[in-house]
């Protein structure tokens, strides 16, 4: 079975400081992939990131980055230069070998001048 | 280019009635998702077509829902008849063949009174 926790139900952070998003994950699966969404207030899901379980560099897209650490089996977010639109759910989520994604209970991130 | 299209955005309806979403996948894509978020469950997968046959429909809640896909382009998650615990939001998402990043529709509040 597959499991996604997120241990901090919300964050705060000062605009344009640095914020980690924590993500652990369980599997038995060899491959496997790790995704970030975010989910402002107006309830869309966004794709962010993408890290795949055999990729040897951490993803990075943009402001967003995933520190992937396969040893302690976790996949934080790391979002650089937090901008007040950054104000959301944020969901770690993961897929095996199938396609199914399993996703965590999210993270609030407010962000505040 | 156009995302993962929903309708309705928002459906009230009263128990007993049946209900129909609609999605439209992203062009090209060939996987379709279903997917409900709740406050209870948070967001579930419901099931997931590649080719527009089903492939796992293991999360659909019990025989009051259905899913079809008959083409490409066209899917539809049906409850007849509606309860309120069916109250949820509704994402129907799509990926490409290949590719394990999943796009997200603006997903369907749907309300059983």
């Amino acid at each position: 079975a597959q499991k996604i926790t997120q241990t901090q139900p919300g964050m705060f952070v000062q605009e344009k400081e640095a914020v980690t998003l924590d993500c652990t994950y369980d599997t038995s699966d060899q491959s496997y992939g790790l995704f970030w969404y975010k989910q402002p207030s107006s309830g869309e899901m966004i794709f962010l990131i993408y890290q795949g379980s055999y990729d040897e560099q951490n993803a990075t897209e943009g402001r967003y980055s995933l520190n992937f650490q396969k040893a302690r089996k976790s996949a934080n977010l790391v979002i650089s230069a937090s901008q007040l639109g950054d104000s959301a759910m944020y969901f770690c989520a993961m897929k095996g070998w199938t396609d199914k994604l399993i996703f965590g209970t999210g993270t609030r991130l407010q962000v505040f001048p | 280019d156009a995302g993962v299209i929903q309708s309705p955005r928002h459906e009230v309806t009263e128990m007993g009635q049946e209900v129909t979403l609609r999605c439209k996948p992203i062009s090209g894509h060939d996987y379709l998702f279903w997917y409900r978020q709740t406050m209870m469950r948070g967001l579930e997968l419901l099931i997931y077509f590649n080719n527009n046959v089903p492939i796992d429909d293991s999360g659909m809640p019990e025989d009051r829902f259905s899913a079809k896909m008959p083409n490409a382009s066209f899917s539809t998650l049906k409850i007849q008849p509606s309860e309120p615990r069916d109250s949820a939001v509704y994402f129907c998402a799509s990926k490409r063949g290949g590719r394990d990043e999943q796009f997200f529709g603006p997903g369907t509040r749907l309300t059983v009174l």
